[in-house]
């Protein structure tokens, strides 16, 4: 067990609908990232916060938005849903400091948009 | 641009065979190289690493793989396969220390590893 903690496990929503999936990131650690996994994909890079700012994004719309906390446990929020959404979201949490590299990941949140 | 290719989607063994599960790199700059495993309806866990130093690194559950620069791979391997292996296996890279803030990791395709009985 990794100590990250996602919330909820699985997700139905219509399209254009908007959901928050949330992140409780493992103790000590500051730095969020929120990837999607598409059915037989890799995960991609949506976005990355660090102590509460956005630290980098990978190529999705604006409609993909997040926040961390003073706390550092993370949201991402997606708007005006769309079928191609509907995805494994894993949320990393890491520090952000240079000498530990590696990213704890929770199970993840099953999205699934009809 | 960084990138990874792990060579083979599917790949099949028997119980007691070697695994080896192939994965290059492109990258400007030797990058940190990371293994996770996905189990099914799980997220990922992480294999082992490569940062700096020995380029054979151990990880948990017997896997191993080996940093060879001048082949820009990260190979995994496993001596000897247990039907609980059969799962999904990533290959990630992202980049080192000196190379920017974003510590964003990228990550090829996958491969699904069956384990026959």
């Amino acid at each position: 067990e990794t100590g990250v903690t996602q919330s909820p496990t699985h997700l139905i929503k219509t399209r254009g609908q908007q959901v928050t999936l949330r992140c409780s990131s493992q103790s000590g650690h500051n730095t969020v990232s929120w990837y999607q996994q598409a059915l037989g994909q890799g995960p991609q890079f949506i976005f990355q916060y660090y102590r509460e700012e956005e630290n980098g994004r990978g190529n999705f719309p604006p409609r993909f938005s997040g926040l961390q906390f003073p706390n550092y446990s993370s949201e991402l929020n997606v708007n005006a849903l769309e079928l191609d959404d509907s995805a494994l979201y894993l949320c990393a949490s890491s520090l952000r400091d240079y000498t530990n590299t590696e990213a704890f990941f929770g199970q993840g949140t099953r999205l699934t948009v009809v | 641009a960084q990138s990874v290719t792990q060579l083979g989607s599917h790949v099949s063994v028997s119980e007691g065979a070697l695994v080896l599960l192939r994965c290059n790199y492109s990258s400007s700059v030797p990058p940190y190289l990371f293994w996770y495993v996905q189990y099914p309806n799980q997220g990922l866990q992480l294999l082992l690493k490569y940062t700096t130093g020995a380029t054979l690194v151990k990880g948990i559950n017997g896997f191993e793989a080996e940093f060879k620069k001048s082949e820009t791979s990260f190979h995994l391997t496993k001596p000897s396969a247990h039907m609980s292996d059969a799962a999904e296996y990533f290959c990630a890279v992202s980049p080192p220390i000196n190379a920017g803030n974003n510590r964003k990791l990228i990550w090829g395709l996958g491969t699904s590893l069956a384990v026959n009985p």
